[in-house]
């Protein structure tokens, strides 16, 4: 089967820059997404690579290596709003099936 | 533009019932995913329906299934409740092909506690 992993969780102070990491076994699959989410919320949608390199949105940016099987998720200035978990997730479009990741749970301090 | 909605919210359930979920897609979407996610954990893929119709399933048991109706909108029926089976059910709505199958607008979930 497939795999996404990530860190189980990262602690960084508001302003600082911290970088998610998501390695993964898998094929056949169009792209790297993230999402965010808060406790009691739902995942929301944040990046997605579809090309290998790096996609910036805001504060946000992710990279995509097809060839190291490797992405993160970089937050710059880091907000304590930003304390979530973030999950990495694929689409396999051979089975028509979605993979996430178990999720990084991100602590902003102040 | 409308985002997904589920119902209901919260539900409790004893050990051999039955349950339907219900999902309503984003407006622009025509294929719904559902999800089971376990506190701590990241969303397990349920399945996917397309043009009414099943189209990916990921490692559930066939007493989890479901329905997609003309207008996109979409049921999880879960049979036999399982006390493994507490957990927050997603659904989700994306586009059908290329960027848009990759993005997913998921609903706030309905919580489904088994006694």
């Amino acid at each position: 089967g497939q795999s996404l992993e990530q860190p189980s969780e990262v602690t960084a102070v508001e302003g600082a820059i911290v970088q998610i990491n998501c390695t993964y076994q898998t094929s056949g699959f169009y792209g790297l997404s993230w999402y965010q989410q808060h406790d009691g919320g739902a995942p929301t949608f944040l990046s997605y690579n579809g090309l290998d390199g790096l996609e910036e949105t805001g504060r946000f940016s992710s990279f995509l290596s097809r060839s190291d099987s490797y992405g993160y998720l970089l937050l710059q200035e880091l907000q304590m709003k930003d304390s979530a978990s973030y999950f990495c997730a694929v689409y396999e479009y051979n089975f028509n099936k979605f993979y996430f990741g178990s999720g990084t749970k991100l602590n902003v301090k102040p | 533009e409308t985002g997904v909605t589920q119902s209901p919210t919260h539900l409790i359930k004893t050990r051999g019932q039955q349950v339907t979920l219900r999902c309503s897609s984003q407006s622009g979407h025509n294929t719904v995913s559902w999800y089971q996610q376990a506190l701590g954990q990241g969303p397990q893929f349920i399945f996917q329906y397309y043009r009414e119709e099943e189209n990916g399933r990921g490692n559930f048991p066939p007493r989890f299934s479901g329905l997609q109706f003309p207008n996109y909108s979409s049921e999880l029926n879960v049979n036999a409740l399982e006390l493994d089976d507490s957990a927050l059910y997603l659904c989700a709505s994306s586009g059908a092909t290329g960027t848009g199958a990759n993005v997913l607008t998921f609903g706030a979930g309905s919580r489904l506690t088994v006694l």
